[in-house]
């Protein structure tokens, strides 16, 4: 079936810095692909979706200078966490959708960032 | 896209079928009816989806009222494997392409021993 890749699965950071997170389509091009963040003890919120070749859509309520999506092939979507701050600490998590397929959509693994 | 109602928690003994209900009485025709779970720590799982006939597949059953209101997400020998939270989704289908998937609170299934 479908994978989607999200890269890395864990990253502790001091406060300040910045944070690259991948999500790759392993086996499928994927036009769209959408970020998602998620609290303890809470659901998914999402954040952006991710549009191959141009600029991605940000729901309202997210800083788009603050989480700097790129969407640059057709496998491979980018979330940078900019100046990131202890209140970004959190479960971060991509999913794409297959051609075809509908609303159905894959996962990644998720990436748990703390921000020190 | 239609709201949707779960019950915040349930429980299931193992080897039991797991019976997770969801409300959509505001459905439009078009809107249909998608199941993900999360096990703790991981990303979401597509598990079923329907528009109005009942669906099964290898993981579960998803049974659908004739006036569309309602459904039942049915794990037919719950499994310790199947704890998780099952989210319910009401989603109009959208072009060749997914569209965003907007996720409620769900039901956090405790499968017991």
């Amino acid at each position: 079936g479908a994978v989607v890749s999200q890269h890395p699965s864990r990253v502790i950071c001091k406060s300040g810095t910045s944070v690259k997170i991948e999500c790759r389509s392993l086996d499928f091009q994927a036009t769209t692909m959408f970020w998602y963040r998620q609290f303890p003890k809470q659901s998914l919120m999402l954040m952006a979706t991710s549009n191959e070749g141009s600029k991605a859509t940000y729901e309202q309520g997210v800083e788009k200078d603050k989480f700097l999506i790129n969407h640059a092939s057709l496998t491979l979507s980018t979330l940078t966490v900019t100046s990131a701050h202890p209140e970004d600490s959190s479960f971060y998590i991509c999913s794409a959708p297959p051609p075809g397929h509908g609303n159905i959509q894959y996962f990644g693994a998720g990436t748990r960032l703390s921000v020190l | 896209d239609a709201k949707t109602t779960q019950p915040t928690s349930m429980d299931c003994a193992e080897g039991r079928a797991a019976n997770l209900p969801c409300n959509h009485s505001t459905i439009s025709g078009n809107e249909y009816v998608y199941w993900y779970r999360q096990i703790h720590s991981q990303g979401p799982q597509y598990i079923i989806h329907g528009l109005k006939n009942n669906e099964t597949n290898e993981m579960a059953s998803l049974i659908i009222t004739e006036d569309r209101k309602s459904s039942t997400l049915i794990l037919p020998h719950a499994t310790l494997r199947d704890t998780a939270v099952y989210y319910c989704i009401v989603r109009v289908q959208v072009g060749n392409q997914g569209g965003k998937l907007i996720f409620g609170q769900g039901t956090e299934l405790s499968v017991k021993p």
